[in-house]
């Protein structure tokens, strides 16, 4: 069956410390590839987007992520958190079926530590 | 270059009642998708549209229906309202082709409470 997985429900991250956000996926052919945040109470503010080529793509606020073919995996990365990116993290994938629908992952609520 | 904008912000309804959600797409871009997130949850796909029509429906049932207008603007109606419709609505806008209709940017929602 097609879905989107984020294992961790919750991360808590010290300020200044690096941050993994991970993201696997389950569809026949790669699908295009996203990570959104959502604040509280807000909508949702997309950060990168893979369609194909370079498997590392670079994002806004400072954050990266790499696609990997062979774990099906689309892990969301920054080298040094700041307490203004503690959000909720969705990862969302596009299948290429021309349904033109986003299937999101359940999310990942991220806590900085002062 | 102007957002995707939503109206209302909340609303509180009561059951069997129908709402109306407003929805205007970013500058440039001539496509609409409708999302419902429950608390707690990911977005889940109501349904797309593109020159007016309905391009793309997810797992919802006809009480929800939608509308584009020629200016790319959309609305969401849910008829005879249960109480669990109450979730966060959330409109996206895109333009259209290949992975561009993927590539979606999102309003700040409607929150909609049904009692």
């Amino acid at each position: 069956a097609q879905s989107v997985t984020q294992p961790d429900i919750h991360i808590t991250v010290s300020e200044g410390a690096s941050l993994e956000l991970r993201c696997n996926y389950s569809y026949g052919a790669t699908p295009y590839l996203f990570w959104y945040v959502q604040s509280p109470g807000q909508g949702l503010q997309l950060l990168l987007k893979y369609f194909s080529g370079d498997t590392l793509v670079q994002g806004i606020k400072g954050f990266e992520a790499e696609f990997k073919r062979s774990q099906s995996s689309f892990n969301l990365r920054k080298p040094s958190v700041h307490w203004s990116d503690a959000a909720e993290y969705f990862c969302a994938v596009g299948p290429r079926d021309s349904s033109y629908k986003l299937i999101f992952g359940s999310g990942t609520r991220l806590l900085v530590r002062p | 270059e102007t957002g995707v904008t939503q109206s209302p912000t909340h609303l509180i309804k009561t059951r069997g009642q129908q709402v109306t959600l407003r929805c205007s797409s970013q500058s440039g871009h001539n496509t609409v998708s409708w999302y419902q997130q429950a608390l707690g949850q990911g977005p889940q796909f109501i349904f797309q549209y593109y020159r007016e029509e309905e391009n793309g429906r997810g797992n919802f049932p006809p009480r929800f229906s939608g509308l584009q207008f020629p200016n790319y603007s959309s609305e969401l109606n849910v008829n005879a309202l249960e109480l669990d419709d109450s979730a966060l609505y959330l409109c996206a806008s895109s333009s259209s082709g290949g992975p561009l209709n993927y590539e979606q940017y999102f309003g700040p929602g409607t929150r909609l409470t049904v009692t």
